[in-house]
């Protein structure tokens, strides 16, 4: 499975944007740019994902590259409930594509 | 709904106790997963379940014995742990086992074996 990198933490002001980065040098054409986070004690959960074009949620957006190989995760306004661990994940949308974890960003929002 | 639901939240066993974690989800997904989280490192997937058959085994030892009864309900099985076993045990579900599906995962339960 083709590897992502990210920076261990991050810390942001509270009500400000987040830009996440993530690294996928290796990424084939079939896989999915995938997005969890952790909040503490509690399971990991579902934030957005993406394969060639930018795309929108109501949690985030994620803008990829044009060559693909790197995402930007971009939490529009920081909240005290955003502190967590940020996952990119890659995921071959061909098969079964295994979701396995990468260290992850801790993201750090203060008041 | 999107709830995935782990029993017990807390379990503390000895080396020589067989217990079971339990997990339900009322989402029809016909995925379901175990992974396992030690403190301070990311989850890592231990097995896959795609209609009700085992999928994937990510080489776990066999003191680990996952049981997919029907499509909503996930037990993993415990027997002749060790302390190094202890962790946050998290089950998820998903529609399907493709990888365009979102998966969702329960808040896990903390196991600790003495």
């Amino acid at each position: 499975d083709a590897k992502t990198t990210q920076p261990n933490s991050m810390e942001s002001n509270e009500e400000e944007p987040v830009h996440l980065p993530c690294n996928h040098s290796t990424i084939s054409g079939t896989d999915y740019i995938h997005w969890y986070r952790q909040l503490p004690s509690q399971g990991p959960e579902y934030v957005i994902h993406g394969l060639t074009s930018n795309v929108n949620n109501r949690m985030a957006s994620l803008a990829i590259a044009e060559d693909r190989k790197s995402s930007t995760l971009i939490l529009h306004r920081a909240t005290l409930r955003d502190a967590a661990v940020y996952y990119c994940i890659l995921r071959d949308r061909q098969g079964w594509g295994k979701l396995q974890f990468g260290a992850g960003t801790q993201v750090v929002v203060t008041p | 709904d999107t709830e995935v639901t782990q029993t017990p939240k807390h379990l503390v066993m000895g080396m020589t106790n067989k217990k079971s974690l339990k997990c339900e989800q009322h989402m029809g997904h016909r995925a379901m997963y175990w992974y396992k989280q030690k403190a301070k490192k990311p989850p890592e997937l231990m097995f896959v379940y795609s209609y009700e058959k085992l999928s994937i085994n990510e080489s776990v030892p066999s003191r680990f014995s996952p049981e997919c009864p029907n499509s909503s309900l996930l037990n993993l099985h415990l027997h002749a742990l060790q302390p190094e076993d202890s962790a946050l045990y998290l089950c998820a579900s998903s529609q399907l086992q493709s990888s365009g599906n979102t998966i969702y995962f329960g808040e896990g339960s903390w196991l600790t074996v003495v």
